[in-house]
């Protein structure tokens, strides 16, 4: 079975610097991967997502992934964050086609002003 | 209009009683899911059913009981409620083939 590790439980940086969030995955088989993010007291929102194609995956408010099979990772990176980004950010996989998605432990982003 | 709702948001009950919680996606969905998040915002996987049949049963203690009246539904029953019960607990759904999951807002349990 296919599994996730966040490498960082916490990241506090300042409003407008660059931030990563750390993502590495095992799995025997071709994975999808996504980034879902938890804002306090609600439920989980897909950020992005990695299926097939471009290793490099954006979403609408700025974020970006890269898939690299290589070095089984999916690391998040944003190039100036914002307050409102703070939350929590948890990676997944899915082997694409059992619907069996594994999420990482998560890690949440403290934006500073 | 909500995609995957959960009823109640919050529950609060004694142990040892018996409770439950009902999610409803309208996105025409075919495979739901019931996830476990802890308070240290741990997310594990319990069910999930595909077209009412179930397919994913992880290790989760059989007072646990996932039912599924129609494709459209996916509700959990809890009996005997422990206080290690206690956590937040998610309905998600997709279509088959492991993409997107979309996730209700969650139900916080609290077992006094």
């Amino acid at each position: 079975a296919q599994s996730v590790t966040q490498l960082d439980s916490q990241v506090p940086v300042f409003e407008e610097a660059p931030v990563e969030l750390r993502c590495n995955y095992s799995s025997s088989v071709s994975v999808y991967l996504f980034w879902y993010v938890q804002y306090p007291n609600q439920g989980l929102q897909l950020l992005l997502k990695y299926l097939s194609g471009s290793t490099l995956v954006k979403s609408i408010n700025g974020f970006e992934a890269e898939f690299n099979k290589s070095q089984t990772s999916f690391h998040l990176r944003k190039p100036s964050v914002h307050i409102s980004d703070t939350a929590e950010y948890f990676c997944a996989v899915s082997d694409g086609y059992n619907n069996d998605m594994r999420f990482g432990a998560g890690t949440r982003l403290t934006v500073k002003p | 209009d909500t995609a995957v709702s959960q009823t109640p948001k919050y529950l609060v009950t004694q142990m040892g009683n018996d409770k439950s919680i009902k999610c409803e996606q309208n996105l025409g969905h075919d495979t739901m899911y019931w996830y476990k998040q802890d308070s240290k915002k741990f997310l594990k996987i319990m069910f999930s059913y595909n077209n009412k049949e179930l397919i994913i049963n992880e290790t989760v203690p059989n007072r646990f009981s996932p039912k599924s009246p129609d494709k459209a539904h996916l509700n959990l029953h809890i009996n005997s409620l422990e206080l290690g019960d206690s956590a937040v607990y998610f309905c998600a759904s997709s279509l088959a083939g492991g993409d997107t999951q979309y996730f209700g807002p969650g139900t916080r349990l609290t077992v006094l």
